[in-house]
């Protein structure tokens, strides 16, 4: 039941883009996105709730499909701060069990 | 006050000591959690206390030992620890239980079982 995330890791130089994917077999009932630096707390990103949605701020944004099975998370433009392993997060439907995806290691370089 | 504040963040302990790690948030949150992470990993769902009841316990042994004795405040009593539990362990906190808002977690206590 666990989300799948793709690539496993992917380095870039900034201002490059990136797209971190994230997928079920089953639809989800929402999703989560967070960015953890090594050592530190995961950090909200953003959610989305709906299938079709799209939601973003600054230059990083989101998308959930229509059927719910995968979500997208672009990050334009990358910074220096965009290092760190982003996570993609989803409730279990209907028992307030929530799992994160297997993650993306995300790194970029001056 | 936007913070969910554990702790302490290093703890190590020996497999026959008992120890406790504290988890606090004043953002009126009524969804609190214990989540284990090992590194390079996703953290793992533990355990899950909505409106101050202990409502999912993911089959943790019971060597670990949740608490919740107010709607601020959860703690985790550890009690006989293998080193195979040596881990970070991350609280975080949501407004509600349902999934539709986002967590908010606190800096984690790393723990060293010896």
């Amino acid at each position: 039941q666990q989300p799948v995330q793709s690539p496993q890791a992917v380095i870039l130089r900034e201002g490059e883009d990136a797209v971190i994917n994230c997928s079920s077999s089953k639809a989800l009932y929402s999703v989560h996105w967070y960015r953890q630096k090594h050592g530190e707390a995961p950090v909200f990103l953003m959610i989305l709730l709906k299938g079709g949605e799209q939601k973003g701020h600054d230059k990083i944004s989101a998308s959930f499909n229509e059927k719910k099975q995968q979500s997208s998370l672009y990050l334009t433009a990358s910074q220096l701060s965009y290092s760190g392993t982003y996570f993609c997060g989803t409730e279990i439907e209907g028992t307030y069990k929530y799992i994160f995806g297997t993650g993306t290691r995300l790194k970029v370089l001056a | 006050d936007t913070e969910v504040t554990q702790t302490p963040k290093h703890l190590v302990m020996g497999m026959t000591n008992k120890k406790s790690l504290k988890c606090e948030q004043h953002m009126g949150h009524r969804a609190m959690y214990w989540y284990k992470q090992k590194a390079k990993k996703p953290p793992e769902l533990m355990f899950v206390y909505s409106y101050e009841k202990l409502s999912i316990n993911e089959s943790v042994p019971s060597r670990f030992s949740p608490e919740c004795p107010n709607s601020s405040l959860l703690n985790l009593h550890l009690h006989a620890l293998q080193p195979e539990d040596s881990a970070l362990y991350l609280c975080a906190s949501s407004p509600a239980p349902d999934g539709n808002y986002g967590y908010t977690f606190g800096s984690g206590t790393r723990l060293t079982v010896v």
